[in-house]
């Protein structure tokens, strides 16, 4: 089955730095890959995905890039903000549907 | 409108106990999920419901692990006989059969 492997599992930046965070997966008919935001106490929210179709997504501050032959995909925050501070996951879904997460990485944004 | 929901939000038991959680997805949604968040690690999948299908369990980490969906709507999951290494979150999310998931806020469930 669909293995997913992120890294680092901590992450702290100076506010306005950039961020990245890093997946790789074992299924290659993964077609999907999210990227969730969870704040402490909360659910995990979607804040970006991409598609296998695609290499790259941008949507302001956040871009999440897809390399298929080598099965990775990153997550980069620009311009890093204290509220971007917590633990972001990364996902595949293979074709049977489920998303398989990845470990979590916790951000921390010191002002 | 209104998210997905989980009751109770917190969950106190003795070891032994069985324990019921509840999912109430987004109206509409036709797939529901279960996942378990144990502390400082990541969302481990337990069962998916897609519409009328056949639930996929093969998440269910044994047979004291049970899950319904009834009506296509309501979930609940119950866990019989609990241990303590069954503490953790328990999170729900629902779509509508496309890609995002929508999570609820979770279920704390501490077993003494």
């Amino acid at each position: 089955g669909e293995n997913v492997e992120q890294h680092p599992s901590t992450l702290s930046v100076q506010e306005g730095d950039s961020a990245v965070i890093k997946c790789t997966y074992s299924d290659s008919a993964s077609n999907y890959f999210p990227w969730y935001k969870q704040e402490l106490g909360k659910g995990p929210q979607l804040i970006i995905d991409i598609r296998s179709n695609v290499g790259e997504k941008k949507d302001q501050r956040i871009a999440v890039t897809l390399n298929k032959t080598a099965k990775h995909f990153s997550l980069h925050i620009t311009e890093t903000q204290p509220e971007d501070s917590a633990v972001y996951f990364c996902a595949a879904r293979s074709l049977g549907g489920k998303l398989i997460f990845g470990q979590g990485t916790e951000l921390s944004v010191k002002p | 409108g209104a998210g997905v929901s989980q009751s109770p939000s917190n969950k106190v038991t003795e070891k032994g106990k069985d324990v019921e959680l509840r999912c109430d997805p987004i109206s509409g949604h036709t797939a529901l999920y279960w996942y378990r968040q144990s502390l400082g690690q990541g969302l481990e999948f337990l069962i998916y419901f897609q519409g009328n299908s056949a639930p996929d369990k093969s998440g269910l980490p044994s047979d004291r692990f049970s899950a319904e969906r009834t009506g296509g709507s309501v979930s609940t999951l119950t866990i019989q006989r609990t241990q303590q290494e069954d503490s953790a979150v328990y999170l729900c999310a629902s779509s509508l059969g496309g890609d995002e998931q929508f999570f609820g806020p979770g279920t704390r469930l501490t077993v003494l």
